[in-house]
């Protein structure tokens, strides 16, 4: 899979390839980072976060990664699958709030068999 | 279980008119947010409902928007004279707490005004 940021909104990977999506915060006090999924047609599904004491945390077939020296979060997809074909937010806390999110634009995913 | 649900799935109203827009959190979440998405783009933070307290609706982006919760279950959005750029899907989530929680997103409401 090749690495892109936000500001390229369309990842194409090969199905079976791993993907990696990368976001770059804005909030150097933020401390809370989630990952989302959304589908066509759908909310937002939660895939993973990582708080800020951490610089890497995994799930099933998920990877995130944080630096907070440079500000940035990449989400790691191994595996890529046809059912993670979506768009992909990455979401930091605003403020003093944890649960108030500021959402970024969003990466589509498309996978190709 | 039941998810959060949202209703209408879709709303097409004129510009002027008044609308309201309906969450049902997921049962025993204390906090409920309202998010707005605008075509193509990330979600934008409007208004958070947590227990008993004040609610934060510091992401309003007008007076002509406000929010009503009924205590711990259904919430209200309401659009007063709408304009064509409140055209967005209109996203509704909870969770269990106002910390560091996973956020059940519904599957919003389209809102478009001609």
């Amino acid at each position: 899979g090749e690495s892109v940021g936000l500001h390229l909104p369309t990842l194409s990977v090969q199905e079976g390839d791993n993907s990696i999506i990368n976001c770059a915060y804005s909030n150097s006090a933020s401390d809370y980072f989630i990952w989302y999924k959304q589908e066509s047609g759908k909310g937002p599904q939660f895939i993973i976060d990582i708080r800020s004491n951490m610089d890497k945390r995994q799930g099933q077939r998920v990877t995130v990664l944080l630096n907070k020296t440079v500000k940035h979060l990449s989400l790691q997809i191994a595996a890529t699958q046809p059912g993670d074909s979506a768009v992909y937010f990455c979401a930091e806390n605003l403020g003093d709030s944890w649960g108030k999110l500021q959402f970024g634009a969003g990466t589509q995913v498309v996978v190709t068999p | 279980g039941a998810g959060v649900s949202q209703s209408p799935s879709n709303k097409v109203t004129e510009k002027g008119k008044d609308v309201e827009l309906r969450c049902d959190p997921i049962s025993g979440h204390t906090a409920l947010y309202w998010y707005r998405q605008s075509l193509g783009q990330g979600l934008e933070f409007l208004i958070y409902f947590q227990g008993n307290s004040a609610p934060d609706k510091s992401g309003l982006p007008s007076d002509r928007f406000s929010a009503e919760r009924t205590g711990e279950s259904v919430s209200t959005l309401t659009i007063q004279r709408t304009q064509q750029e409140d055209s967005a899907v209109y996203l509704c989530a909870s969770s269990r707490g106002g910390g560091i929680y996973e956020q059940y997103f519904g599957p919003g409401t389209r809102l478009t005004v001609t």
